[in-house]
């Protein structure tokens, strides 16, 4: 069974203080790992697709990185503003079309 | 352009009422997805369509969920006879085929409260 964990679960970072989340998966056949962000009240928001191990990608303060078995997401010098639950997501082709599952996602709280 | 759209974006409605929830995904996207959200969770993935039927409907927990998509559009998810269990927000997503390595663009949810 596809398995993707993400921790921790909870993070609460001063204001530019450097982290990292991790999301950790265990499936048969990956096609893309995905990181979407998800703030109170909304759906979640696109960030980054990931295809193969060493691939990385960087968004403003954002980047994801990938090896065989888990993704990072680092966030160098975080603002209040990046306050929201980052979900990582597996993609993998089953019964001839491409199923995504969820990890439950880290909160991250950022003080000013 | 436009995104996707949930109607309504909040739903409360007793137990053993019947419930729609309406999903209207990006224009030209034929593949669609219904999850379901609990509080402190990740989306669960509950039925996939492509183009006008559904071929995936694993994740549906009962015969009570039922969901269609007619004219390869815009989506229903029905709910009969709802329990408190239900109670959870309900994302739609789509993208453009269903290919591999696709993005899939969700919408805002629709929060189900069932008292």
């Amino acid at each position: 069974e596809d398995q993707v964990t993400q921790s921790p679960e909870a993070l609460r970072l001063q204001e530019g203080e450097s982290s990292s989340l991790n999301c950790s998966y265990t499936v048969s056949g990956l096609r893309g790992l995905f990181w979407y962000r998800q703030d109170p009240g909304k759906g979640p928001e696109f960030l980054f697709t990931l295809y193969s191990a060493g691939e990385e990608k960087e968004k403003e303060r954002l980047k994801a990185t990938l090896t065989k078995k888990e993704s990072f997401l680092h966030i160098t010098a975080p603002k209040p503003e990046d306050s929201a639950t980052y979900l990582c997501a597996v993609q993998v082709r089953t019964g001839g079309y491409q199923k995504v599952t969820f990890g439950i996602g880290t909160k991250l709280q950022v003080i000013p | 352009g436009a995104g996707v759209s949930q109607t309504p974006s909040n739903k409360v409605t007793e137990k053993g009422k019947y419930v729609e929830l309406r999903c209207d995904p990006i224009s030209g996207h034929t593949a669609l997805y219904w999850y379901r959200q609990s509080l402190g969770q990740g989306p669960e993935f509950l039925i996939y369509f492509q183009g006008t039927g559904a071929a995936d409907d694993s994740g549906l927990p009962n015969d009570r969920f039922f969901a269609v998509r007619p004219e390869g559009s815009v989506s229903t998810l029905k709910i009969q006879r709802t329990e408190r269990g239900d109670s959870a927000v309900y994302l739609c997503a789509s993208s453009l085929t269903g290919g591999q390595q696709e993005t899939q663009y969700f919408g805002p949810g629709t929060r189900l409260l069932v008292l």
